[in-house]
């Protein structure tokens, strides 16, 4: 299996639940990211994991936990979300080194819907 | 920081005609500039680049990019649609030299109507 793979495609939770996202790349990149997208805005990144150690975070909310326990997997766990928290989450990678030249490999998100 | 605006948040076209998708940047600096292409359902999938030399950039299924220095543009361009190229563009913006990150802008609806 080649690619970025996230799971599950799509998920309904209530605002007290706890879920996680999976994303798995097989590219041998060492770079990760998560994105949040929101329809008619430009594309959140929300987390960087750049060699398995997290670079930014962009002020997201706490309700929001990335792990990255190696370069080819990374998980966005979810507890007490909000409405409008309902987006897709997309899962990239690339090569640290050359992240510009390359541009990201997306997986196919995570339609998520909170209730 | 550089920032992307794209100008139409919905283009609708008749198959075979010609489409032009507009994206302007903002940077004090070079940049790298990327067009992505969402199909519905799916991630977001690059499109084409420019990075240096020839401004023209080309990509595998007729799309064209041209960057403009001049007018900080790089608007993508179709000279006839399929109905296959319905899907969501974004234009993105990486500074050369610093933040690797892009900044993607809000994206484009291309609609194409048979």
């Amino acid at each position: 299996e080649t690619g970025v793979t996230q799971t599950p495609r799509h998920l309904v939770m209530g605002m007290t639940n706890k879920k996680s996202l999976k994303c798995e790349q097989h590219l041998g990149h060492n770079a990760m990211y998560w994105y949040k997208q929101s329809a008619k805005k430009p594309l959140e990144l929300m987390f960087v994991y750049s060699l398995e150690e997290r670079v930014e975070n962009n002020s997201v909310p706490s309700r929001f936990s990335p792990e990255c326990p190696n370069s080819s997997h990374l998980f966005l766990h979810l507890h007490t979300l909000q409405p409008e928290d309902s987006a897709l989450y997309l899962c990239a990678s690339s090569q640290v080194q050359s992240p510009a030249l390359y541009g990201y490999t997306f997986g196919s998100g995570t339609r998520l819907t909170v209730v | 920081a550089q920032s992307v605006t794209q100008l139409d948040s919905q283009v609708p076209v008749f198959e075979e005609a010609p489409v032009e998708l507009r994206c302007n940047y903002s940077s004090s600096v070079s940049v790298y500039l990327f067009w992505y292409v969402q199909y519905p359902n799916q991630g977001l999938q690059l499109l084409l680049k420019y990075l240096s030399g020839s401004t023209l950039v080309e990509s595998i299924n007729g799309f064209e990019a041209e960057f403009n220095k001049s007018q900080t543009s790089f608007h993508l361009r179709k000279p006839s649609v399929h109905i296959s190229d319905t899907a969501e563009y974004f234009c993105a913006v990486s500074e050369s030299g610093g933040s690797y990150i892009p900044t993607f802008g809000r994206g484009t609806s291309l609609i194409v109507h048979p």
